[in-house]
C-alpha cells in the first residue's frame, strides 16, 4: 500500500511556542490531506481538509488562526500549531487519498503526539 | 457524527476467528463499508472495504448483508498483534475532498492467548 510519513512522532514544546508537523505522500501524489486529532480514549476527530494550491477547509470549532495548514505540493502537507497551550497536547493525524484512484482507501500517517508543558 | 454503530469491546482467543460486527442501517447507495484499525499510540490501518459483495484479502474478509444495512469483519486467525481498535466507517466512493472519514468509537478487540 501507499506510504503516509508524518515528522516529528512526537513533539515537546513550552508554551506559547509554535509547533509545525508534517506529512508526506512518499509514493503517491495526493491532492486532499486531512488532518485529524485524537486525546486519550477517544476517537479521531476531523481538523481540516488540506487541498494541493487552496486553502484548508476547517471544520467547525476548529480555529484556523490557530492550526495553519499549508499545502504547497502535491506530496506535502504542514500543520503548524501556533502559541501551543497545554490544553492542545494530542496526538495528531494525518491522511492522504491518491490523486489517481477512484473509490481509494484513505493512507493515514504514523501521527505526532504533542505535548506543551 | 459516524453513521454506524460498534459493540464497545470484544474479546477474542489467539488463533480463534474474531468477528466484529457493524450496524450502517442510514447507508445510502453510494456509501462502501470501510474497515480500519488502530493499534495503541499508532495511525490507523486500512483493511478493508466493499459495496456490496463480500470481499476478502490477505489481512480480512468483510461480509455484508444483502440489505446493507450491517456487516461483519472476520479476522480468520487472530493473532496477540491484532489487538486493536477497529473502526467501521461508511463514505462516498470518490476520494479527492470526500474522501475524509468519519470515525465513531470503533470496537477495541483484544485477542488473548
Amino acid at each position: 500500500g501507499a506510504v503516509v510519513s508524518q515528522h516529528p512522532s512526537w513533539v515537546i514544546c513550552k508554551s506559547g511556542t509554535s509547533v509545525k508537523i508534517e506529512c508526506r505522500s512518499l509514493d503517491f501524489q495526493a491532492t486532499t490531506m486531512f488532518w485529524y486529532r485524537q486525546f486519550p480514549k477517544q476517537s479521531l476527530m476531523l481538523m481540516a481538509t488540506s487541498n494541493e494550491g487552496s486553502k484548508a477547509t476547517y471544520e467547525q470549532g476548529v480555529e484556523k488562526d490557530k492550526f495553519l495548514i499549508n499545502h504547497a505540493s502535491l506530496t506535502l502537507s504542514t500543520l503548524t500549531v501556533t502559541s501551543a497551550h497545554p490544553e492542545d497536547s494530542s496526538f495528531y493525524i494525518c491522511s492522504a487519498t491518491a490523486l489517481d484512484r477512484l473509490n481509494t482507501e484513505a493512507f493515514f500517517g504514523q501521527g505526532t503526539r504533542l505535548t506543551v508543558v | 457524527d459516524a453513521k454506524t454503530t460498534q459493540p464497545p469491546s470484544m474479546d477474542c482467543a489467539e488463533g480463534r476467528a474474531a468477528n466484529l460486527p457493524c450496524n450502517h442501517s442510514t447507508i445510502s447507495g453510494n456509501e462502501y463499508v470501510y474497515w480500519y484499525r488502530q493499534i495503541h499510540s499508532q495511525g490507523p490501518q486500512y483493511i478493508i472495504h466493499g459495496l456490496k459483495n463480500n470481499e476478502t484479502n490477505e489481512m480480512a474478509s468483510l461480509i455484508i448483508t444483502e440489505d446493507r444495512k450491517s456487516s461483519t469483519l472476520i479476522l480468520p486467525h487472530a493473532t496477540l498483534r491484532d489487538t486493536a481498535v477497529y473502526y467501521c466507517i461508511v463514505r462516498v466512493a470518490s476520494g479527492g475532498s470526500q474522501g475524509n472519514l468519519i470515525f465513531g468509537k470503533g470496537t477495541k478487540l483484544s485477542v488473548k492467548p
